[in-house]
């Protein structure tokens, strides 16, 4: 019952490097999504994907790309890093609303533990 | 568009008494949910209380009770006999309406809960 798995949960970068945020979920649900939190802020979403194949962008989706080649997975790419990307960066997953409304567990939504990134 | 505000950044309480954490929201929508999540010093995401738009009762779970005026557009979170546990941050989050939404969740600005002894 692992629910939400994001790795790693640190990481520091240097200015231009990539990285691959890595995030899957074993509780077969189609929705996933990709937040970023910065410090003493509210959390804003970067990507999501309703199922395989099908992602859409968020509100701040500038400097990120995904992929959702399973059900299971969604890796978040940062190309070209910068310090404005210094955030911590939660996945989360959700069941589509008609499965919702019977699933009492968090109302359907899931998130992981996060992973905490610096820029320098 | 849709829009979350909670509009104390920080809020204090004495042990055992109970404190009322503020949320507004902006929809057009008639079909929306309601989050309530608390997240301590550790990070995590914990989810607290969901009110759905169309439930005639304000929810309750345990301590937490969310107080849902509709025609003000408020969803505040009652939070009774608090405990030193319970400091951490508290947000507010709104499930976009069913229109194309994909049901994302935005999230307000946090407000940071200090339980004093």
């Amino acid at each position: 019952n692992a629910g939400v798995t994001q790795t790693p949960k640190f990481r520091i970068l240097k200015i231009g490097q990539s990285m691959t945020l890595q995030c899957t979920q074993d509780m077969n649900h189609n929705y996933m999504y990709w937040y970023r939190q910065d410090p003493g802020m509210g959390l804003k979403l970067i990507y999501y994907s309703v199922g395989a194949g099908i992602t859409d962008k968020g509100e701040v989706p500038n400097g990120y790309n995904v992929s959702r080649s399973t059900t299971e997975d969604f890796p978040l790419r940062l190309e070209l890093a910068a310090p404005s990307q210094t955030s911590v960066y939660f996945c989360a997953s959700s069941l589509p609303d008609s499965d919702r409304a019977i699933s009492k567990e968090n109302y359907g939504y899931t998130f992981g533990s996060g992973t905490r990134l610096t820029v320098v | 568009a849709q829009k979350i505000t909670q509009t104390q950044p920080g809020m204090f309480v004495q042990e055992k008494e109970a404190v009322t954490l503020d949320c507004t929201y902006d929809t057009s929508d008639p079909s929306y949910g309601l989050f309530w999540y608390k997240q301590p010093s550790s990070g995590e995401m914990i989810f607290l209380i969901y009110q759905g738009s169309y439930d005639q009762q304000n929810a309750t779970e345990g301590r937490y009770s969310l107080n849902f005026q509709k025609a003000r557009k408020s969803a505040n979170l009652v939070i009774s006999a608090s405990q030193l546990g319970d400091s951490a941050m508290y947000f507010c989050a709104m499930r976009e309406p069913y229109s194309g939404g994909y049901n994302k969740l935005i999230f307000g600005a946090g407000t940071r809960l200090a339980v004093h002894p």
